[in-house]
């Protein structure tokens, strides 16, 4: 079975500090691995995905996540962040089969202070 | 392309109440997805359908009910509801072709509230 794990249900930053959002995945298949975010009331937008190939993916509004097989991590990072970075952030895994859906984590809330 | 929509936005329902919720997407998408999402829970996949005429139970699915008589809609159906029910749950869709890594495309939800 797969799952993932969001380490810290909630992150706080400053702006301009460093934005570093946890996600270990269990899986025994190759996985999937995406980031989405969510803006309060809104639905979730795709930040990012990793298929295959390139372990370092980028994303919108500069984010990017690496995935390390050996750690069965995928971590979400940015270099800078912004008061508009502020929302939840979800981690998610599916698997190489059709139909199958996202398997969330729980969701981390990321707050920026000015 | 409107994307994905879904009706009503909110919703109170009294205990043993039954409602639909809508979610239509303009896409032509085959697959499509209800969850529900908790507070500090993530969310749960209720129901999902292939194409028209399949569905299929996913984790959390009792209580609920669904249909997929076209490509565009998938409604959600609760027929007695229970404080258990209240949430917010979201309607996605999947490109054709099902390949699991395309991007799944999200509605703006509907806030349930069971009383």
């Amino acid at each position: 079975a797969q799952s993932v794990t969001q380490l810290g249900s909630h992150v706080s930053v400053s702006e301009g500090a460093l934005v570093l959002l946890r996600c270990n995945y269990s899986s025994s298949v190759p996985p999937y691995l995406f980031w989405y975010v969510q803006y309060p009331n809104q639905g979730l937008q795709l930040l990012l995905k990793y298929t295959t190939g390139a372990t370092l993916v980028k994303g919108i509004n500069g984010f990017e996540a690496e995935f390390k097989k050996s750690e069965t991590s995928f971590h979400l990072t940015k270099p800078s962040a912004h008061m508009s970075d502020a929302a939840e952030y979800f981690c998610a895994v599916t698997k190489n089969q059709a139909g199958t859906a996202l398997i969330f984590g729980k969701g981390t809330t990321l707050s920026v202070s000015s | 392309n409107a994307g994905v929509t879904q009706t009503p936005k909110f919703r109170i329902l009294k205990i043993g109440q039954s409602m639909t919720l809508q979610c239509t997407q303009d896409m032509n998408h085959n697959y499509m997805y209800w969850y529900r999402q908790d507070p500090g829970m993530g969310l749960k996949l209720i129901y999902y359908s292939v194409g028209a005429g399949i569905t299929d139970k996913g984790e959390v699915p009792n209580g609920y009910n669904v249909s997929r008589s076209t490509t565009e809609d998938f409604p959600l159906r609760l027929e007695l509801a229970a404080p258990s029910q209240t949430s917010v749950y979201f309607c996605a869709s999947r490109p054709t072709g099902g390949s699991p890594y395309n991007e799944q495309f999200f509605g703006p939800g509907t806030r349930l509230t069971v009383l």
